[in-house]
Order: structure tokens, then C-alpha cells, then sequence
């Protein structure tokens, strides 16, 4: 099975603040990663998928970039609703796995 | 508006079976793959299972394999997972989520969107 490490597992930030969230794959995923925000009590929404494309409706300051086993999710400028939680998803093979997860939490 | 809407969570004990179904509107079912996505409360996403558009291919998690059943019902718009053997360690909430989600373009398997999900508590 490919392991899906996140770093780190929760960070504080202000809004404004630039965000980098970071993701290992434990295999060559090539560009088959996917990126997802969770806030509590909801389903996840999808932000980022195959590494860099910006899923419609998602706001441009969500970007993703990387290859092979190292991925980044960036925010360029938090806003008050970017706080939640944030997984990255391997869809290179099955079983599909998942990163731990990022907490971002205001300061 | 593409909606998908699960039911049939609850409490049941260990050994005891469940069957859950996920209803799908606003797109047409028969041209998707689908999943089932869980998440143990307070813990992360887990993959459970997903099917092809026409019910050929099912692929499971190892947790799961010959315990749980995926199906769907083209004609009814409805995915089901049947669980059996149930364990404390299945208790999670259980989403819904429509799968190779992006038309056009070779992504594999990703999930987009999903439901709002279905509580199983397995405890005795």
C-alpha cells in the first residue's frame, strides 16, 4: 500500500498569513494527488487534483504544486473560512489512501 | 445541483450486519464510479470500497474484504454498501462520493462530491 504522510499534523495562522502544507508519498505517485478541506461536522470538498489543477469554484489563493513522492498545498492569503482541516488523497492505485490530515487553527 | 443523500446508519452490535444506501441526483449515475469513504470520529479519511459505472469492478480495502459488499442500482440511482461481521473498529461516519469525478482527464480515482454522510456505531 502507498502511506500518504502530511507535515505537520496542525499549525496555527493568522489571516493574511501564507500557508504551506506538505505531503510525502511513500511510492512515485507521478502527479496522482488530490487535495480536500474539511470542516467540522461536513463532508470534505475537493480544492486540488492530479498535484496543480484547481478544482471549479475553488478560489485561486489555493494552489498546488509537486511530483513523484513530494506534494505542497499552498494558500497564498488564509481567510477566516480557510479553517479546517486539510487531506491530501493518492489516486495513483487502490487501496486509495490518505494523508493524517492538517489542522489549520487561528492564532 | 449534483446531491448525493446516505441512510441506514446506526447502532448494531458486534457480529451484527447493516446496509447502507446512498441515493445520487442531479447527474447521470450510470456514467460514474462510485465510493465509499469513512472517517472513525475524531480520526481521518479511509477508503472503503468503489465500483465501476456498470457494477463489473468492485475494489475493497483489505480491512473490509469479504465482510462488505459495494452494489449499485442504475436504475434507482443508488449505491449500497452491505456490511457484515460488523466490528467496534467500523464505527465511523460513512460518506458517500462520486468517483473519477473529473470528465476528460485521466486523474484516477478522486472524490468529488460527497454525501453528507451516514453514522454506523458498532457496539454492544
Amino acid at each position: 500500500d502507498i502511506q500518504m504522510t502530511q507535515s505537520p499534523s496542525s499549525l496555527s495562522a493568522s489571516v493574511g498569513d501564507r500557508v504551506t502544507i506538505t505531503c510525502r508519498a511513500s511510492h512515485n505517485i507521478i502527479n496522482y494527488l488530490n487535495w480536500y478541506q474539511q470542516k467540522p461536522g461536513k463532508a470534505p470538498k475537493l480544492l486540488i487534483y492530479v498535484a496543480s489543477s484547481l478544482q471549479s469554484g475553488v478560489p485561486s489563493r489555493f494552489s498546488g504544486s509537486g511530483s513523484e513522492t513530494d506534494f505542497t498545498l499552498t494558500i497564498s492569503s488564509l481567510q477566516p473560512e480557510d479553517f479546517a482541516t486539510y487531506y491530501c488523497q493518492q489516486s495513483y492505485m487502490t487501496p486509495l489512501t490518505f494523508g493524517g490530515g492538517t489542522k489549520v487553527e487561528i492564532k | 445541483e449534483v446531491q448525493l443523500v446516505e441512510s441506514g446508519g446506526g447502532l448494531v452490535q458486534p457480529g451484527g450486519s447493516l446496509r447502507l444506501s446512498c441515493v445520487a441526483s442531479g447527474f447521470i449515475f450510470s456514467n460514474y464510479w462510485m465510493s465509499w469513504v469513512r472517517q472513525a470520529p475524531g480520526k481521518g479519511l479511509e477508503w472503503v470500497a468503489h465500483i465501476k459505472e456498470d457494477g463489473s469492478e468492485k475494489k475493497y480495502v483489505d480491512a473490509v474484504k469479504g465482510r462488505f459488499t459495494i452494489s449499485r442500482d442504475n436504475g434507482k440511482n443508488a449505491l449500497y454498501l452491505e456490511m457484515n461481521s460488523l466490528r467496534a473498529e467500523d464505527t465511523a461516519v460513512y460518506y458517500c462520493a462520486r468517483d473519477k469525478a473529473i470528465v476528460g482527464v485521466n486523474t484516477g480515482s478522486l472524490f468529488d462530491p460527497w454525501g453528507q454522510g451516514t453514522l454506523v456505531s458498532v457496539s454492544s
